[in-house]
């Protein structure tokens, strides 16, 4: 299967930049996608296909990359995007998940 | 509003079966393929079983494949996850997701229902 590896946490303030990185074992194409989940909530799309916004996502949010190296950007951060965010590709079988990034704000 | 509700989970011994369900509301069921995926307490995400959305064919990892059956009863809305002879490690939160089948991808989550296996 394909693993998909995050950094296990981060620690930014309101108002910076953060990017958070997907790393996959073996290409995936463009075929990676982004969910945030909330603490005691279910995940929620966020970024399709490494870089198309989710309907009804602020556009705070980007995603860029493709074979194997991804990246989630958020910029700028605010207080509410407090979660873990999970890249999950599909291109090859079966779907994988990456093991989240806690992202926490100072 | 797209609106996707699980129920069924519970406490179960090992070795026994459970069924869950999910009910969808706010899309056209019978359009869209369907997916469970799961999450162990404090872990990460796994895609459990996908369905068709006529449920003609379906689709698991090696790790549930001969013991979980995925169905669908598209008159009812509703999608189902037949779970037999389960394993300790099988304890999870499991999701209903609405997939794009396109790009593979779960658009949609319900808010999850909680199966533990124990003894």
């Amino acid at each position: 299967d394909t693993v998909l590896t995050q950094s296990p946490a981060l620690a930014v303030s309101p108002g910076e930049r953060v990017s958070i990185s997907c790393r996959a074992s073996e290409g995936v194409n463009s075929y990676m996608h982004w969910y945030q989940q909330k603490p005691g909530q279910q995940p929620k799309l966020l970024i399709y296909k490494a870089s198309n916004l989710a309907s009804g996502v602020p556009a705070r949010f980007s995603g860029s990359g493709s074979g194997t190296d991804f990246t989630l950007t958020i910029d700028p951060v605010e207080a509410d995007d407090t979660a873990t965010y999970f890249c999950q590709q599909s291109w090859n079988d079966p779907p994988t998940f990456g093991g989240g990034t806690k992202l926490e704000l100072k | 509003e797209v609106q996707l509700v699980e129920t069924g989970g519970g406490l179960v011994q090992p070795g026994r079966s459970l069924k869950l369900s999910c009910v969808a509301s706010g899309f056209t069921f019978n359009n869209y393929w369907m997916s469970w995926t799961r999450q162990a307490p404090g872990k990460g995400l796994e895609w459990v079983a996908s369905i068709t959305n006529s449920g003609g064919s379906t689709y698991y990892p090696d790790s549930v494949k001969g013991r979980f059956t995925i169905s669908r009863d598209n008159a009812q809305n509703t999608l189902y996850l037949q779970m037999n002879s389960l394993r300790s490690e099988d304890t999870a939160t499991y999701y209903c997701t609405r997939a794009r089948l396109q790009y593979w991808y779960f658009d949609f989550w319900g808010p999850g229902t909680m199966v533990t296996v124990s003894s």
